[in-house]
């Protein structure tokens, strides 16, 4: 079975532009998670999505936005990207509605210049 | 909301010996406990994780024990390895009617010394 993917895997985006990262979780599971994690810190939840709806929210700006599409996958939206977006972005996939069991994508590595 | 706390930032230790990372964590309601390794350049991988209705959880040389009434958890390692060499991270979720969170510790720099 393949794991999380990830798309892209890096990304050079310029201040004030948009993004748009995406996420397929393992075959079976329903509920996506995104996180950003900057350098040196641990992963920080930016949402969670269970069969489409959005499950949890993190501290962050109105700027991110995600949705899940009835195959399960997932599309992280950033706008306005500011310097301090650069990050790693990473989705994490797992079986029903709660937190457990997540498994990690191998993120994509997003950099505002 | 969920905060969580990890201690301590960096460890290093002999081939062989033992290391024992700690979480302390705010929120009474949490009942999920993971504990994820990142090595560099990687994603974090989940390793071992507790449940709040079990004291201790063993998986070969790791080990989690979790304390509901002080509020925290500890992963251990025994006879670490090289291998073993890389940053730890404990998670706590706060799950709602309103909405889900998952909290992370700020994670543990691990070197095992040859």
């Amino acid at each position: 079975d393949a794991g999380v993917t990830q798309s892209p895997t890096h990304l050079i985006k310029t201040r004030g532009q948009h993004v748009t990262l995406r996420c397929s979780p393992i075959s079976g599971h329903k509920s996506v998670s995104w996180y950003q994690q900057v350098l040196g810190q641990g992963p920080q939840f930016i949402f969670q999505y269970y069969e489409k709806e959005e499950r949890g929210r993190g501290n962050f700006p109105d700027r991110f936005s995600a949705r899940q599409f009835p195959n399960y996958s997932s599309e992280l939206n950033v706008n306005a990207l500011l310097l301090g977006d650069s990050a790693l972005y990473l989705c994490a996939s797992s079986l029903g509605q709660g937190l457990g069991e997540q498994y990690f994508g191998p993120g994509t590595r997003l950099t505002v210049t | 909301g969920e905060n969580v706390e990890q201690h301590p930032s960096t460890l290093s230790v002999q081939e062989g010996d033992s290391a024992v990372i700690k979480c302390t964590y705010s929120d009474s309601a949490s009942n999920y406990f993971p504990w994820y390794k990142q090595e560099l350049g990687k994603r974090p991988q989940l390793i071992i994780d507790i449940r709040s209705n079990v004291g201790e959880k063993k998986d070969q040389r790791i080990a989690v024990t979790l304390n509901k009434t002080a509020k925290h958890f500890s992963l251990h390692i025994t006879e670490t390895q090289p291998e073993d060499s890389a940053v730890y991270f404990c998670a706590a979720p706060q799950e709602y009617a309103a909405g889900n969170k998952l909290t992370f510790g700020g994670g543990t720099r691990v070197l095992v010394k040859p």
